[in-house]
């Protein structure tokens, strides 16, 4: 049973590209979860999903970022329009109900 | 609603030394909470769990942690410190009954000196 797996481990963007960052939850979870640490910070929570539907968004900024788990395939974050500020390691979870998380080894996002 | 609260942002102690890392959890629920370890640009690695069955839990690395309900408290211990041990280390909480979404403390960066 592999773990979760995101891919690309590393991904570099120009300011104004797309990042689209794949994760593959371990086989029979179907709780997702996506979290941004920037440089020096904790992991901040941004979206729950659930298969075909986002749970929880709270922690999503308003604008160019989306999330998605689709019936068939891994759940993908997008980000459009990178920034700088978007520079980060975008880390996944999967979960069965109320079991603890394992974390992907993270997707770091940088943008020059 | 719930909220873990990770005490120090560092910590540092000498090598062979012991480990006390304090994490604090607010939950309206029982919770169920974990200690992460993150080493320099790796991913997450969990050391251990508790999820109501014994208060005092044994995890990866010789590290243990004890749930105290009266104190709200969930501190990860280690007898001897290695300077392998030196890394980012977050509780999580997690509240059966509430929300699902795993909740994270600050990290607490464990400096091993030699």
């Amino acid at each position: 049973n592999a773990g979760v797996m995101q891919n690309p481990r590393h991904l570099v963007r120009r300011r104004g590209q797309e990042a689209r960052l794949r994760c593959s939850p371990m086989k029979g979870h179907s709780h997702v979860y996506w979290y941004r640490q920037l440089p020096e910070e904790g992991l901040k929570f941004m979206v729950y999903l659930q298969k075909e539907n986002i749970i929880d968004e709270s922690g999503m900024p308003k604008e160019r970022f989306s999330a998605e788990f689709p019936k068939e395939g891994p759940s993908i974050l997008r980000i459009q329009q990178v920034v700088r500020g978007d520079s980060a390691a975008y880390f996944c979870a999967s979960s069965g109900l109320n079991t603890e998380a394992f974390f992907g080894q993270g997707t770091r996002l940088t943008v020059v | 609603a719930q909220s873990v609260t990770q005490l120090d942002s560092h910590v540092s102690v000498s090598e062979g030394t012991p480990v006390l890392l304090r994490c604090n959890y607010s939950s309206s629920y029982s919770p169920s909470l974990f200690w992460y370890v993150q080493h320099p640009n790796k991913g997450l690695q969990l050391l251990l769990k508790y999820t109501s069955a014994a208060t005092l839990v044994k995890g990866i690395n010789d590290f243990e942690a004890e749930f105290k309900k009266s104190e709200t408290s969930f501190h990860l211990t280690k007898p001897s410190a290695h300077m392998s041990d030196a890394a980012e280390y977050f509780c999580v909480g997690l509240a059966s009954g509430g929300s699902y979404i795993p909740t994270f403390g600050r990290g607490t960066s464990l400096i091993v000196h030699p």
